[in-house]
């Protein structure tokens, strides 16, 4: 079974520049998360997703990041414009549905804003 | 609100050496689930176990073991026998059973431990 894909591994942009992150989660699963894991610290919910709807967005900063999972697939992560405190791995996971305690987590993309 | 310490940021064994690694938590719910997971320099995270709150039967699974006490809050792991392998970071998790408000389980990490086993 194929797990979590994500792409770009690795994206450097200059601040005020705009980026975005894809994620493809494991087939047939419903839920659908992205994670900001700045270094050093542990992975922080941006924004949940269940089938192409919003679960919870409490943490996403909105007004510089956005998310769709339009198809109720794979996902897109927009932040747009880049500040330094963004650069971080962008975590996508995904779980059969949102009463499932067990996410399977991507390899991240890791941003550097310089 | 909920919280998990993590307070070893690094640790450093020899190979064949057993090395622990603690796990402290805070919630106010009785219903909660705790888990560990492991992220290799590879980057992605891999779950290790789960545990809810009602089953404080300590776990073994191969070289691994995990300690949950309830009285002390903690939710300790426990490496047997290291291996170079075994070299990554570890955090660990804790979800309350059903947050109504957001209608999902939230998962709070630690700041992980960093564990490095030299050969």
């Amino acid at each position: 079974e194929a797990g979590v894909a994500q792409s770009p591994r690795y994206k450097i942009i200059e601040k005020r520049q705009s980026v975005a992150f894809w994620c493809n989660p494991i087939s047939g699963h419903a839920t659908l998360y992205w994670y900001q894991q700045i270094l050093g610290q542990g992975p922080k919910l941006l924004i949940q997703f269940q089938n192409n709807g919003v679960v919870d967005d409490s943490q996403l900063p909105k007004d510089r990041f956005s998310a769709e999972r339009l198809k109720g697939v794979d996902s897109t992560l927009k932040i747009q414009p880049a500040k330094l405190e963004d650069s971080a791995v962008y975590l996508c996971a995904s779980s059969l549905d949102r009463v499932s305690y067990e996410q399977y987590f991507g390899p991240g993309t890791r941003l550097t804003v310089t | 609100a909920q919280k998990v310490t993590q307070a070893q940021t690094e640790i450093s064994v020899v190979e064949k050496e057993d090395v622990t690694l603690d796990c402290v938590y805070e919630t106010r719910d009785t219903t909660y689930y705790l888990f560990w997971y492991k992220q290799p320099p590879s980057g992605e995270l891999v779950f290790l176990i789960r545990r809810n709150s009602f089953d404080e039967q300590n776990e073994i699974s191969g070289r691994y073991s995990w300690n949950f006490q309830k009285s002390t809050s903690s939710f300790n792991f426990t490496i047997t026998a290291s291996q170079v392998v075994d070299s990554a970071v570890y955090f660990c998790a804790l979800s309350e059973a059903w947050d109504s408000g957001a209608g999902s389980y939230q998962l709070t990490f630690g700041k992980g431990t960093k564990l490095s086993v030299i050969p």
